[in-house]
């Protein structure tokens, strides 16, 4: 199963919002709703912070935002904090019984 | 507040198998429905999904890329899970991490990784 496609990656300024896709096929992305997005800082554990596409685990603020359409996932941060920088992975449920991640994108606040 | 703590050994020589434990504190492994997973990183690379295992043992799913060389097993005696990797090579060196697998949606609950160098 390959990899979900990510930019490697993506920058905004403090304040301005930001986007990051994540495209996959109808096997993943597309044929589930199953899309989860991972906040990694350098040297620490992955934190989930979207789940099912758009659900947001307690505790996550609501300037992060996931979409999906199609084979291609998103995530949004709005209101960039510099804390927001780090790398972010996608997820998605493959059929059957598998899972796969995106390459992965780090994120800049200039 | 669930917390999931890797242990193993560091350095595998190359054809030998990987052995890492994970153990799971702040709330029982067999509580609920929950699946416990193992996710890698190569060094400066993405995460790989390896396998998961429900709490039970009875039902595990694996990476199809990894599924030869991998078995997983669960104590919930003592809230742990393991997992094999046999035959590895340089390309198996990694930050091994363990997590909550929270039905098809997510990983909730990570360790904080543990590095296992493939080398002679």
């Amino acid at each position: 199963q390959s990899a979900l496609t990510q930019p490697p990656s993506a920058s905004g300024s403090p304040g301005q919002s930001v986007t990051i896709s994540c495209t996959g096929t109808s096997r993943d992305i597309g044929g589930y709703n199953y899309v989860s997005w991972y906040q990694q800082h350098p040297g620490k554990a992955p934190k989930l912070m979207i789940h099912e596409v758009n659900k947001r685990p307690s505790g996550v603020p609501d300037r992060f935002s996931g979409s999906k359409s199609g084979n291609t996932a998103s995530l949004t941060v709005s209101g960039l904090l510099p804390e927001d920088e780090a790398d972010y992975y996608c997820n998605s449920y493959a059929a059957t019984n598998n899972w796969v991640f995106g390459g992965g994108t780090k994120l800049t606040v200039l | 507040q669930l917390q999931l703590q890797e242990s193993g050994a560091g350095l595998v020589k190359p054809s030998e198998a990987l052995s890492l434990t994970c153990t799971v504190s702040g709330g029982s492994i067999g509580n609920n429905n929950y699946y416990w997973g193992w996710i890698r990183q190569p060094p400066g690379k993405g995460l790989e999904w390896i396998a998961s295992i429900y709490w039970t043992g009875r039902s595990t799913y694996y990476s199809p890329s990894l599924e030869s060389r991998v078995s997983l097993s669960v104590d919930t005696s003592n809230n742990q899970f393991s997992l094999n990797l046999s035959s590895v090579t340089a390309a198996d060196t990694a930050v091994y991490f363990c997590a909550r697998h929270a039905g098809y949606e997510l990983f909730d609950y990570w360790g904080q990784g543990t590095l296992v160098t493939v080398s002679s």
